[in-house]
């Protein structure tokens, strides 16, 4: 039963173009989400968060949506880099209800950029 | 170091086998997380500690599973008997605070039992 899913298991987007990451979540109670972004063999690092209030976030060529009726998030990054090229994961957690215990993941994205 | 840390890298763990995974966080950083990432899949929780109090652990998949952080610093990882479905890498992670967006992660150990 997996909370959070994302669909795609990668993506594959020209340098320049526009890439967007799509996550849905099934959990209602979840009312903070982030985007990690991460290397072979490394640990995801924190790209960029939105809270249930919002439904935008902006982070220099980094947007993430948010539309909670749909309990869905998509992360926009404009213009595509090939440094972009990575696993992105989502990740939601109750936050409200009590403080950072856990994020639920989903399964990651890969992100090819192509030169 | 500046970042988290985290030891052995790689360990490769004959079945039944006990290990020990540690994690040193970034310093002064007062809660720590740690996370099983199996391949193909996203991390999942394990537990957390707030200092050296460990506020949840209810992520950890058995009894065999077992986390400690008795100095408020560094944290150990025990799995004792392991078996073959342990294998993945652990992720630990730290935090100043309980803000998510300031949670760092480790690079991970990668476990292989066989």
């Amino acid at each position: 039963d997996q909370q959070v899913k994302q669909n795609s298991p990668s993506l594959s987007v020209q340098e320049g173009r526009i890439s967007i990451l799509n996550c849905d979540y099934t959990n209602s109670m979840f009312d903070y989400f982030l985007w990690y972004k991460k290397y072979p063999a490394e640990g995801p690092t924190f790209l960029i968060s939105i809270s249930s209030i919002k439904d935008k976030n902006e982070d220099g060529r980094f947007t993430v949506f948010l539309n909670k009726s749909a309990k869905h998030l998509s992360l926009h990054i404009v213009p595509s880099q090939p440094g972009d090229s990575a696993v992105y994961f989502c990740a939601a957690t109750a936050y409200s209800g009590g403080g950072a215990d856990g994020l639920t993941f989903g399964k990651g994205t890969h992100l090819i950029i192509q030169p | 170091g500046a970042g988290v840390s985290q030891s052995p890298r790689y360990k490769v763990a004959k079945r039944g086998q006990d290990v020990a995974l540690r994690c040193d966080p970034i310093s002064g950083h007062v809660s720590l997380f740690w996370y099983q990432q199996a391949l193909g899949q996203g991390p999942e929780f394990l537990t957390y500690f707030q200092n050296e109090a460990q506020l949840d652990k209810s992520g950890l998949p058995s009894d065999r599973f077992f986390a400690e952080r008795p100095e408020g610093s560094v944290s150990t990882l025990k799995i004792q008997r392991t078996q073959q479905e342990d294998s993945a890498v652990y992720l630990c992670a730290s935090s100043p605070d309980r803000e998510l967006n300031t949670i760092y992660f480790g690079e991970g150990s990668w476990l292989t039992v066989v």
